[in-house]
């Protein structure tokens, strides 16, 4: 029940393009959803993050799209640069003790191309 | 700053050697985390300290000994470990245990021989 799914496990996707990467997750205690981006050799940067109150959370050329009903969330980004070739992880936290950990999904390999 | 610092950034070791990894953050957090980071995989946590206390412990083996000197400080101790402990290890930092931001440091890729 603490798992986390997401898909696709890579994307490629040309430069300019919308990059979609989705995520759902059973725990209904779960009440924080970030997305994390990691380049190789760096650890994982907080991206965006949305609370399960709204539906859709956007920052620049990034935006999380929520549908608690569905117990999914997914990451859209927007004129996809090749600067944004990375793995993203979704992620899930509860809200005390132990359930305050994250948990992550498997990660995405994004490249986008020229 | 939101700086979470590790040293070293690589360190080979054998199977017998003891070495330490070593975390800092200067953001006043006073809940600090380990990591490990296997290729393609994400990070999987291994320990959680809070006010300095030993929160979480995911049920680690004994050859990794966590340790918190002081509220800026982290270290993970190493000794007798296995080729397959070879991995990026990653500390991170929150506010607090509760709180929803960790900032990850940039991780010390361990190779053991």
């Amino acid at each position: 029940q603490q798992q986390v799914k997401q898909s696709p496990q890579s994307l490629i996707v040309q430069k300019g393009g919308i990059s979609i990467i989705n995520c759902a997750y059973e725990n209904t205690a779960f009440d924080y959803f970030p997305w994390y981006q990691q380049f190789p050799g760096k650890g994982p940067a907080l991206l965006i993050a949305i609370r399960p109150d709204v539906s859709e959370k956007k920052e620049g050329r990034f935006t999380i799209s929520f549908n608690k009903s569905a117990k999914q969330f997914s990451l859209h980004i927007m004129d996809s640069q090749p600067g944004d070739s990375a793995t993203y992880f979704c992620a899930a936290r509860g809200n005390s003790g132990t359930a305050s950990k994250l948990t992550f999904g498997t990660g995405t390999r994004l490249q986008v191309t020229l | 700053d939101t700086e979470v610092t590790q040293t070293p950034k690589h360190l080979v070791m054998g199977m017998t050697n003891k070495k330490s990894l070593k975390c800092e953050q200067h953001m006043g957090h006073r809940a600090m985390y380990w990591y490990k980071q296997k290729a393609k995989k994400p990070p999987e946590l291994m320990f959680v300290y809070s006010y300095e206390k030993l929160s979480i412990n995911e049920s680690v083996p004994s050859r990794f000994s966590p340790e918190c000197p002081n509220s800026s400080l982290l270290n993970l101790h190493l000794h007798a470990l296995q080729p397959e402990d070879s991995a990026l290890y990653l500390c991170a930092s929150s506010q607090g245990q509760g709180s929803e931001t960790q900032y990850f440091g940039p991780g010390t890729r361990l190779l053991v021989l």
